[in-house]
């Protein structure tokens, strides 16, 4: 099966830039989606297919894609953006078998 | 409101059996793609099962093939999952989800069962 790959941990000051990246050989065929998980919540989806959001997602959130690799950038981080994101696609069989990347944990300082 | 509730968690031994259901509300359950979603104590996300609006398609992941098998009511508005032979690695949050393949994402969640494996 496929494999997603995310950087443990990433911090970004208060207002500025900041880029979470997802690793992976099926994201050369496949989209990724994006998930936020605050503590003791469920996850919420932020970004699908090549840059959509669904509603009530804030627009400080997008995506991009190139080659194996999927970003997730939020432009403006606000403390409520302080969560753990996932990166999800299919297996490159591109039957409908998912796979989750390890999870992001985003610090806003 | 677009709802998915599950229940059927608790306390079971190793080599046990357990069945967790999601009763959905608010949209077209009979429409969607239905999955399973798991998140063991401290721990990421990780994809359980798949099944197709008619129930004809059904994908696991492997460590639970054999062990799980995921099963729906459309009459019901119901997802069901059922664990046999649970080790302690199945311990996690188990999550109902919707996953839309035209979207290629879940685009609802519920909050989650808690299920742990031990003696």
């Amino acid at each position: 099966s496929s494999e997603l790959t995310q950087d443990p941990a990433v911090s970004v000051a208060l207002g500025q830039t900041v880029r979470i990246t997802c690793q992976g050989d099926s994201l050369r065929s496949y989209y990724a989606s994006w998930y936020q998980q605050k503590p003791g919540q469920a996850p919420v989806l932020v970004i699908y297919g090549k840059n959509n959001r669904p509603s009530g997602i804030p627009d400080r959130f997008s995506g991009s894609s190139s080659g194996n690799t999927a970003s997730l950038t939020i432009t403006g981080a606000q403390a409520e953006d302080e969560a753990d994101y996932y990166c999800n696609s299919r297996d490159s069989s591109g039957n409908p078998e998912l796979v989750f990347g390890g999870g992001t944990k985003l610090t806003v300082l | 409101e677009v709802q998915l509730v599950e229940s059927g968690g608790g306390l079971v031994q190793p080599g046990g059996s357990l069945r967790l259901s999601c009763a959905a509300s608010g949209f077209t359950f009979s429409s969607y793609w239905m999955s399973w979603v798991r998140q063991a104590p401290g721990k990421g996300l990780e994809w359980v099962a798949n099944i197709k609006q008619d129930g004809s398609e059904k994908y696991y992941v492997d460590s639970v093939k054999g062990r799980f098998t995921i099963s729906r009511d459309n009459a019901k508005n119901s997802l069901y999952l059922q664990m046999n032979s649970l080790r302690a690695e199945d311990t996690a949050v188990y999550y109902c989800a919707s996953y839309s393949p035209a979207l290629d994402a879940f685009d609802i969640w519920g909050q989650g069962t808690m299920v742990t494996v031990s003696s």
